[in-house]
């Protein structure tokens, strides 16, 4: 199968500092990488993506930054906030007719106020 | 919030006995997908579905059955049921077009096969 793994399973942040989550892939032949945040008890929210042909993508707060040479995908938040205590997983999309997203095992980011 | 519903929330059955996870959507969306999230291997896809009574396989999708009768409804069905069934199941949804993997989750099913 595919393989999407994260480099760490915890982060801990103060509230007001960036976080950086990282992620690597595997498979060269993904259409967008994605990201997934999911609160406790609840299903995964969209995030933001980005389509495999570019680099970086900014949303509000967050930009995702993709390196295709190592196979490297990173969700960057700004001014952490408790809010932003959650798991997040990156994804990989393959369009097979539908979107087949392959997802990582997550990371938990913990924000200390 | 997307307009997704899942049914039972929670269940605690029995090997060998059937199952059946109910998903509604009320966003007319073509496609509905079914996952099971574990420890230590995220999310991954059962069975996806395209249109009515149009489905697919996902990665994991051996003791799975899947239906789609109506565009609002995608059921999923364990036959008999096992206790590495034992999973958070969530369904989710994606419009007409996009390949940018925006799904919309629902808030799961908690399924416990004793």
């Amino acid at each position: 199968g595919e393989s999407v793994g994260l480099h760490l399973p915890t982060l801990s942040v103060q509230e007001g500092d960036n976080s950086i989550i990282n992620c690597a892939y595997s498979n060269s032949a993904s259409d967008y990488f994605i990201w997934y945040k999911q609160e406790s008890g609840k299903g995964p929210q969209f995030i933001i993506d980005i389509r495999s042909n570019m680099d970086k993508r900014q949303g509000q707060r967050v930009t995702v930054l993709l390196n295709k040479t190592v196979k490297h995908l990173s969700l960057q938040i700004a001014a952490t906030q408790p809010g932003d205590s959650a798991v997040y997983f990156c994804a990989e999309n393959i369009w097979t007719g539908a979107n087949n997203l392959f997802f990582g095992t997550g990371t938990r980011l913990t924000v200390i106020p | 919030d997307a307009g997704i519903t899942q049914s039972p929330r929670h269940k605690v059955t029995e090997t060998g006995t059937p199952v059946t996870l109910r998903c509604h959507q009320t966003e007319n969306h073509r496609y509905m997908y079914w996952y099971r999230q574990d420890p230590g291997h995220g999310l991954r896809l059962i069975h996806y579905s395209y249109g009515v009574k149009d489905t697919d396989k996902g990665e994991v999708s051996d003791g799975y059955s899947v239906s789609r009768s109506k565009t609002e409804d995608f059921l999923l069905t364990l036959e008999s049921a096992t206790s590495s069934q034992t999973s958070v199941y969530f369904c989710a949804i994606s419009e007409e077009i996009t390949d940018a993997g925006e799904l919309f989750f629902g808030e799961g099913s908690r399924l416990t096969v004793l």
